[in-house]
């Protein structure tokens, strides 16, 4: 079956504008995560969802930032006020329960 | 509460020559540990994972990975490096039951000379 896809793949926006992007996780799978990766460092935990749980949300680095999962299916990451700080690749993956997580290519952000 | 250190940020070796990539975990319980490969513009790849089976795990390209509990340790090795190896390389430690976000360590950057 098809994999993690995201979209956009790249993302140019203006300082103070909003961008959301989106992530469809491989069919069936429960838990969905979302992680930030700034140039040349490694991955940073934003916000799980699992199933019908409340989702973990304490990655998130400012009140800019939510996301948003329709059942066990798509998820969009919002960012509001974009900042040049927010400038990264934005990763999503899936997985079933626990097991191994599936990432996605990812999504290049760049806010002018 | 669980971590993991990766003791090199770089690694440095001739195609042809061993592959050691190092990762210590702390973790209460006993964990899930893992090895993911990212190569340049590159989404992760799991290369491999432990999941209380076998010590020694086997995973693609020729990699391997052996837990050891007492040494709290999960490195990575290949006896032979490719070109195509050059990649940043991710251990990731994660407790057990489905509630538990996994815990990154910060990369190893292996690079390949010919």
């Amino acid at each position: 079956g098809a994999g993690v896809s995201q979209s956009p793949s790249n993302k140019v926006t203006e300082k103070g504008k909003d961008v959301e992007l989106r992530c469809d996780p491989i069919s069936g799978h429960t838990a969905l995560y979302w992680y930030r990766q700034r140039l040349g460092q490694g991955l940073e935990f934003l916000i799980y969802f699992q199933g019908n749980s409340a989702p973990d949300k304490s990655g998130l680095p400012s009140d800019r930032f939510s996301a948003e999962r329709t059942g066990e299916s798509v998820s969009t990451l919002t960012i509001q006020r974009t900042q040049q700080e927010d400038s990264a690749v934005y990763l999503c993956a899936s997985s079933f329960l626990a097991h191994e997580q599936f990432f996605g290519p990812g999504t290049r952000l760049t806010v002018l | 509460a669980q971590s993991v250190t990766q003791l090199d940020s770089h690694v440095s070796v001739s195609e042809g020559t061993p592959v050691l990539l190092r990762c210590n975990y702390s973790s209460s319980y006993s964990p899930s540990l893992f090895w993911y490969v990212q190569h340049p513009n590159k989404g992760l790849q799991l290369l491999l994972k432990y999941t209380s089976a076998a010590t020694l795990v086997k995973g693609i390209n020729g990699f391997e990975a052996e837990f050891k509990k007492s040494e709290t340790s999960f490195h990575l090795t290949k006896p032979s490096a490719h070109m195509s190896d050059a990649a940043e390389y991710f251990c990731v430690v994660r407790g057990p039951g489905g509630s538990y976000i996994p815990t990154f360590g910060r990369g190893t950057s292996l690079i390949v000379h010919p």
